[in-house]
């Protein structure tokens, strides 16, 4: 069965630093999404990607962040300065032109 | 504002037994739903799923209903095992085209007793 393959699993940074999340969605699929979950929390709507552009972002998703699909196969989500608060699960996620929504296994973001 | 909301935190139940869990949703205009399993370390894994012009569907185990008149959705897996003892979030689509998106509701979780 086709998967969301996201990498690396577990990512440690220090305050300040960038960060890219990479993402692999599944090859035929059109529409594809970050999401993240802080610990104990729900899972969190950043933004939405369509087309080669952002379709919509959330309240989270602010100048810091930014999501690149730069080779028609990986989809990156870039923090450029990393704050204690974006400790958090990251998932990336991808649809077809209906409903099918799959997700990655997510990266464990922890900045120290 | 608009949520999705989960009634209770943590759920037990007997190996064996059936396991209900319930959800609420506030937005009259969500047209699919669906529940996800999340195992600790792991992200969301699809179980099952249902449109809005449906009230119950079934899979393997597990049964979702649909109430819109209250709107209120229902998680029903048949003989709990083990292996079912995760979080569980029901999430909501507004459908949009390419503006379409999920809203997830806070996860509960199942815990199985041997």
């Amino acid at each position: 069965e086709p998967e969301v393959t996201q990498t690396p699993s577990h990512q440690v940074t220090q305050m300040g630093q960038e960060v890219i999340l990479r993402c692999v969605p599944i090859s035929n699929h059109l529409y594809f999404y970050w999401y993240r979950q802080i610990l104990g929390q729900k899972v969190e709507f950043l933004v939405s990607f369509y087309n080669n552009e952002i379709s919509e972002k959330s309240e989270i998703f602010d100048d810091q962040f930014s999501v690149e699909r730069p080779d028609g196969s990986n989809f990156t989500l870039k923090i450029r300065s990393t704050k204690l608060e974006d400790s958090a699960m990251y998932f990336c996620a991808s649809r077809t032109g209906d409903y099918g929504y799959t997700f990655g296994s997510g990266t464990r973001l922890t900045v120290v | 504002g608009e949520s999705v909301g989960l009634h209770l935190p943590t759920l037990s139940v007997q190996e064996g037994d059936n396991s209900i869990i319930n959800c609420a949703y506030s937005n009259s205009a969500s047209d699919y739903f669906i529940w996800y399993k999340q195992e600790s370390g792991k992200g969301p894994q699809f179980i099952i799923d249902i449109r809005s012009n449906m009230d119950k569907r079934q899979g393997q185990r597990v049964t979702v209903l649909l109430n819109k008149t209250v709107k209120h959705l229902s998680l029903q897996i048949a003989a709990t095992q083990p292996g079912d003892s995760a979080v569980y979030f029901c999430a909501e689509n507004l459908w949009a085209g390419a503006n379409s998106k999920l809203t997830f509701g806070k996860g509960i979780t199942l815990s199985v007793r041997p």
